[in-house]
Order: C-alpha cells, then sequence, then structure tokens
C-alpha cells in the first residue's frame, strides 16, 4: 500500500531564510504527488503537484518542490519565509485512480 | 466560484449521542470526500462517493458512522452514538473526477467535533 512519511514534526525558522520541508512516498510506480498547506482553523489548500514531466515543479506564494525518484522524495522549499507561511503542511499521494494519502504533517513555525 | 461548504463549523456533544456533518461540494464535482483528521495527524478518509455511489467505505466504522450522498450532490455524515475518540476535524473535500491527474482536492472548512 502507499505511504507517506514526513520526518520532520515541527520546524521552526526565522523569517527571511531559506525552507525545505522533507517528504518520503512509497509506492512502485510514479505516484502523484502533492503538497497541501493547512492554516489554523482552515481546510486544506492545494500548493502544488506533480504528475509527470519536469521534476521541478512551481506552485503559489513562492513555493517549489522537486520529486526525486532514487530518492523516492518530494521535498517542498521556499527561499525566503513570511510570517504568513505559519501553518501546517501535509504531502500526499495518490496512484492513478486510488485514494489519495496523506503524510502526518510538518508544522511550521516563523519567527520574526 | 463558490467553495466547498460545511456546517456546522464547530459541534460539542457528549458521549453517546449523535451528531451530522453537512457538506455541498463545488458545483459540478462528481466525487465527495469525508476525512477525519485527529489532532496532529493528516486526514484519513473515511467515505468517497462517486456521484450518489459509494467509491470507498473500507474505513468507515459502520457500526456508529453513516453517510449518504443523495442526488449525487450534498452529503451528511452521521455519528451514532459517538465515542470520545471520535473527537476530530471533519472535512469535506470534492475533486472533477476520481483520481488520477485531475482528482486534485478542494477542501471545506472542516466541522470541528468534540466529544464530552
Amino acid at each position: 500500500a502507499q505511504s507517506v512519511t514526513q520526518p520532520d514534526i515541527h520546524i521552526t525558522v526565522s523569517e527571511g531564510a531559506s525552507l525545505e520541508l522533507r517528504c518520503n512516498y512509497s509506492y512502485g510506480a510514479t505516484p502523484y504527488l502533492f503538497w497541501y498547506v493547512q492554516s489554523p482553523g482552515q481546510g486544506l489548500q492545494l500548493l502544488l503537484k506533480y504528475f509527470s514531466g519536469d521534476t521541478l515543479v512551481q506552485g503559489i506564494k513562492g513555493f517549489e518542490a522537486e520529486f526525486k525518484r532514487s530518492q523516492s522524495s518530494f521535498n517542498l522549499r521556499k527561499p525566503s519565509v513570511h510570517w504568513s507561511d505559519a501553518a501546517e503542511y501535509f504531502c500526499a499521494t495518490n496512484n492513478y485512480g486510488q485514494n489519495f494519502v496523506f503524510g502526518p504533517g510538518t508544522r511550521l513555525s516563523v519567527l520574526p | 466560484e463558490a467553495g466547498v461548504a460545511q456546517s456546522p463549523r464547530y459541534k460539542i456533544i457528549e458521549k453517546r449521542q449523535s451528531v451530522a456533518f453537512w457538506c455541498n461540494p463545488i458545483s459540478g464535482h462528481a466525487t465527495l470526500y469525508w476525512y477525519q483528521q485527529i489532532l496532529g495527524q493528516g486526514p484519513k478518509l473515511l467515505i468517497q462517493f462517486q456521484n450518489n455511489g459509494v467509491v470507498d467505505d473500507s474505513q468507515l466504522p459502520k457500526d456508529r458512522f453513516s453517510a449518504e450522498r443523495l442526488k449525487g450532490v450534498d452529503s451528511t455524515l452521521k455519528i451514532q452514538p459517538a465515542k470520545l475518540e471520535d473527537s476530530a476535524v471533519y472535512l469535506c473535500a470534492s475533486s472533477l473526477v476520481t483520481g488520477g491527474a485531475a482528482g486534485e482536492l478542494f477542501f471545506g472548512e472542516g466541522s470541528r467535533l468534540t466529544v464530552l
């Protein structure tokens, strides 16, 4: 069965610093991969998605993610974090025709 | 375009009571999902509908949870009787198609349930 791990439960960065959130998936074929963000009291919002093609994917709010098949990873990055980026981030995978599987999430705190 | 609507946003009940949550998906979205999100965890699928038929309810605790999607639009999730461990946020999501490249999920704001 497909699964998603996010090794970091909580990350704290200073405003303006760079950010990388890790995501590893477990699935034989190339999965469809997603990053969602959840602000407190809100639903999940899609940041970006990868289906095929270019392994570097651009998303909203200045985020990008890189798919690395050799490492089964899909890490999320942002060059300069803003205070408004503080939220919970979820990596997810969707084997075509199957259900979404979400990782446990990484909580991001941003120091002023 | 209106997003996924859910109600109520918050509900507090005592154990063994019943509760119902309502969801109205984005217009035209054939697939509707109910997820349970326990504090500190990622969303876990409870049930998936394609139009008004059930695609997957393998993780729905059917002894106490039920869901329906009449006419392939709105959906209701019911818990009866509630247990303490049902305290969670219940998220409704919809997508244009089932799975695949176009299977991006659009989420509502969720219904937070507290069972005392």
